[in-house]
């Protein structure tokens, strides 16, 4: 069993819509993070939290530490969103584990 | 700031040749980590540095080497390249400690012909 779970594994929007992806995990974790990975580019990270929720522009992320899962919200997608998003929970040594990612399209 | 600098972006090898991707962050981050990507595999973690001179093993080590000199360098060397290490490469940083945030490098493509 993978110890990280990401879903859907693929997500097809239209412009204009809200978008969630979701992250369960069964390790014991110091935070999580949502990264972002552009096609053929580098990755980078959207979100670091530990308890609660954050926001970024139309971007919200929100964590349950008691049932182990974390929530990525897109608002108002925009064709520019399309990319690979990826959660990663931060074990206590600051090892990070990895989704296989959430690959997305926004259609204009 | 630069942040996490890898060089090179893009390297091709052939079965054998021996070459070092380089990583070197400006934040004096005492955790510094390499990761390769693979089609449907996901990150997986191939060595970590949990300060200079302290290095360890992580999910997938073999064919791979590194040292930490310095804290700003953590480079990975592969010794005798085979066509398994083609992959995406990415070398990542963070302060030592719970929720320390992490930084990414650009990430280097190698294929191994």
């Amino acid at each position: 069993k993978n110890e990280v779970e990401q879903s859907p594994q693929n997500l097809t929007a239209q412009e204009g819509e809200f978008i969630t992806i979701n992250c369960s995990y069964s390790v014991g974790i110091s935070a999580l993070h949502w990264l972002q990975q552009h096609p053929g580019g580098g990755i980078v990270s959207l979100f670091m939290l530990s308890s609660g929720k954050k926001k970024h522009g139309r971007l919200i992320a929100t964590i349950n530490i008691q049932e182990k899962h974390s929530s990525l919200h897109i608002t108002a997608s925009h064709p520019r969103d399309s990319a690979v998003y990826i959660c990663a929970p931060m074990e206590y040594g600051n090892k990070l584990v990895f989704g296989a990612g959430t690959i997305l399209r926004v259609k204009s | 700031n630069a942040g996490v600098t890898q060089t090179p972006k893009f390297q091709v090898l052939k079965t054998g040749q021996s070459m070092t991707l380089q990583c070197a962050q400006d934040m004096n981050h005492e955790y510094m980590s390499w990761y390769r990507q693979d089609p449907g595999m996901g990150l997986r973690l191939i060595h970590y540095s949990v300060g200079a001179g302290i290095t360890d093993q992580g999910e997938v080590p073999n064919g791979y080497n590194v040292s930490r000199s310095t804290t700003e360098d953590f480079p990975l060397r592969l010794l005798s390249a085979a066509p398994s290490q083609t992959s995406v490469y990415f070398c990542a940083s963070s302060y030592s400690g719970d929720s320390a945030e992490a930084f990414f490098g650009q990430g280097t493509r190698l294929t191994v012909v």
